[in-house]
């Protein structure tokens, strides 16, 4: 059975940082590219970042609103990807969502984590 | 970046109806739009790819159409299990998402 469990959401300052974990189960971490996408209360969702496995060159991609600021990283030996998440302001509290990126002629996303909430205030 | 509007933002209906929910991309995004159900404090779940491809162990009463800019999500006959939020999603630049349709009870 897939899984993806998200960690290390929670309260943090404005201007502090906070990193995100993504433990999957299931599947083959390493032939998967994994994204993150998020939601603020009562709002739509939004997609935050994106990382192609090495057989797609293991390249990221980011949202303008978090470029420059947010980071993804993947620890295939262990079936881990990160979101480091730097100079975080109000408007990044949401629920962060890890997913799993299918191949389906570009990527689709199949498989979601339960979602961990950061809120980001004084 | 592409604008993905969806219609209605809300929908009224009984158990047993025919539900349709439009979906307009501000460009054309070929077939490459995803349809995914939303419950209440829950994650999205992947109904449909491709425009038309059902998911696997997604019930067949849902059906995607459309290609271009126009498509739509049918629900053939409304199950109590299906009053949610429904999003679209483009994947053809990047990924936006519609703003979502809430099916509700009538």
């Amino acid at each position: 059975e897939v899984q993806l469990v998200e960690s290390g959401g929670g309260l943090v300052q404005p201007g502090r940082s906070l990193r995100l974990s993504c433990t999957a189960s299931g599947f083959t971490f390493g032939d998967y590219a994994m994204s993150w996408f998020r939601q603020a209360a009562g709002k739509g969702l939004e997609w935050v970042g994106f990382s192609r496995n090495q057989a797609y060159s293991g390249t990221t991609d980011y949202a303008a609103s978090v470029k420059g600021r947010f980071t993804i990283s993947r620890d295939d030996s262990k079936s881990i990807a990160y979101l480091q998440m730097n100079s975080l302001q109000t408007e990044d509290t949401a629920v962060y969502y890890c997913t799993r990126g299918r191949r389906a002629g570009t990527w689709v996303f199949d498989y979601w984590g339960q979602g961990i909430l950061v809120t980001v205030s004084s | 970046d592409i604008q993905m509007t969806q219609s209605p933002s809300t929908l009224s209906a009984s158990v047993g109806d025919r539900v349709t929910i439009t979906c307009r991309a501000s460009q054309s995004i070929s077939s490459w739009l995803a349809w995914y159900q939303q419950k209440p404090g829950k994650a999205p779940r992947l109904l449909i790819y491709e425009a038309s491809s059902l998911e696997s162990g997604v019930p067949s009463r849902f059906s995607g159409s459309g290609s271009g800019t126009e498509f739509t999500l049918t629900i053939s006959s409304l199950q109590p299990d299906d009053f949610a939020t429904y999003y679209c999603q483009q994947y053809n630049t990047w990924w936006t998402f519609g703003q979502g349709t809430k099916v509700e009870i009538k």
